[in-house]
């Protein structure tokens, strides 16, 4: 099956620095999505982008489907912003399969 | 407000016992899935279903069963089987056609076995 990586799998940032989270897949995708899970566990849909780029605020994604990588970036960091960031990629229809996260502390 | 909503939200199972976790939504989605997740891991698939009476397995379906006789509802059950149930469970529902097939997901329910 389909197999996701997720990098860096830790990240400490100072409040107000920008970062990058890299996900790289193993085959084509049709169906790429971002989560950003609180530490309550609660899991919210960040970005559907199964190519090309969008943003929401101070979050943006980018989709290189003919690469197999997606980066999600978070400008002007905030402790808010802190938990886990999930990728997760469907071959074909809705059934999708999760990285194994970046786990983001974002100290003030 | 549309959403999804998962009970209870803390769950205690002694061994050998079944047990139901719901999962109701009112967004009209078609899809509706069940996910496990342990401790410092993503996410893994348990059942998943497309549309009402049809649901099928994902990859780590042993010891649990579903059902969908509602479009809104998709129960998942913990059977006596199902040899390490303690993780945390999440249920997610999402669109079947149109431009985005963004999952929401539920709060989620935590089981122990004790």
């Amino acid at each position: 099956g389909i197999q996701v990586e997720q990098s860096p799998p830790d990240l400490i940032l100072q409040e107000g620095a920008n970062s990058t989270l890299r996900c790289n897949f193993s085959d084509s995708v049709n169906n790429l999505q971002w989560f950003h899970q609180n530490p309550w566990g609660q899991l919210i849909n960040l970005f559907y982008i199964p190519s090309g780029t969008k943003q929401n605020g101070r979050l943006s994604a980018t989709t290189v489907a003919t690469e197999r990588y997606s980066l999600l970036y978070i400008s002007s960091s905030q402790t808010t912003d802190s938990g886990v960031y999930f990728c997760a990629v469907a071959e074909y229809g809705n059934k999708l399969v999760f990285g194994a996260g970046t786990i983001l502390r974002v100290k003030s | 407000d549309g959403g999804i909503t998962q009970s209870p939200k803390y769950l205690f199972r002694k061994e050998g016992q079944n047990v139901t976790l719901s999962c109701e939504q009112n967004l009209n989605h078609d899809a509706m899935y069940w996910y496990r997740q342990d401790p410092g891991q993503g996410l893994r698939l348990i059942y998943y279903s497309q549309i009402v009476n049809d649901f099928q397995k994902g990859d780590i379906a042993e010891g649990y069963s579903v059902s969908r006789e509602k479009k809104e509802s998709f129960p998942l059950t913990v059977t006596s089987a199902q040899k390490n149930p303690t993780a945390f469970y999440l249920c997610a529902s999402s669109m079947q056609s149109g431009l985005n097939y963004g999952y929401t997901f539920g709060s989620g329910t935590r089981l122990t076995v004790v």
